[in-house]
């Protein structure tokens, strides 16, 4: 059973905590991107990753951090540094590069700060 | 800078066709269009990509002009289950590289009724 999961679904920190949200895929993907959705807004980028051990920031970088030890897992991290933590995470995988594809997103997280 | 535009919201009735038009006037030669469906608290999911002319699927229809500044998602006799947000992507899918583009539009809220 092929996908892409995130875990956990829904998470509640306080102020001034990091905390790591799981992303893991069996797709065989090399690629993996993490976006944030806030209440009826779109979906922005926050890191990708083409290749295991490389990433890069997308549109909205600071206050998170990620790696890519493993090509099926890419876990993100909301540092205490992110002045508005409290949305909704979503995680996806897709063939690197080339030809017609397809972003496979995860469940999503939902983080709330208070 | 590129960018997406969609309509913020559209309404429906069942059994109609449906179309959402994107509009991405700095397209560039290497980029596609892709369009995602997204229900509440879920990942989005692909529905079609296209580079030019047209695209047909068995769920939807992709029509982008010669000169591929917008592009409209057709959607066939709509259904109740089909009240979803839908979303426009512009993405240099063939780059492999670090400096991936993707331009998420805002999104379309598409309500279907009875």
């Amino acid at each position: 059973d092929g996908g892409i999961t995130q875990s956990p679904k829904y998470l509640f920190r306080k102020e001034g905590q990091n905390v790591t949200l799981s992303c893991e895929q069996n797709l065989n993907h090399d690629a993996m991107y993490w976006y944030r959705q806030d209440p009826g807004q779109g979906l922005r980028l926050i890191y990708y990753s083409q290749i295991v051990n490389d990433f890069q920031k997308g549109d909205i970088a600071e206050g998170y951090s990620v790696s890519r030890e493993k090509k099926e897992s890419f876990p993100l991290t909301v540092t205490s540094a992110q002045k508005n933590p409290t949305a909704f995470y979503l995680c996806a995988s897709s063939i690197r590069a080339g030809g017609l594809y397809e972003q496979y997103f995860g469940p999503g997280t939902r983080l709330t700060v208070t | 800078l590129a960018k997406t535009t969609q309509p913020i919201s559209m309404d429906s009735y069942e059994g109609q066709e449906v179309n959402i038009t994107c509009s991405h006037n700095n397209i560039a030669t290497n980029d596609y269009i892709t369009w995602y469906q997204q229900f509440p608290s879920q990942g989005p999911r692909f529905i079609i990509q296209g580079y030019k002319t047209k695209v047909t699927n068995e769920v939807a229809s992709l029509f982008i002009p010669a000169d591929r500044k917008s592009s409209t998602l057709s959607l066939p006799r709509v259904s109740l289950s089909d009240t979803a947000v839908y979303y426009c992507l512009v993405d240099d899918i063939g780059n492999a590289g670090n400096n991936r583009k993707l331009i998420w539009g805002l999104g379309t809220s598409l309500a279907v009724n009875p």
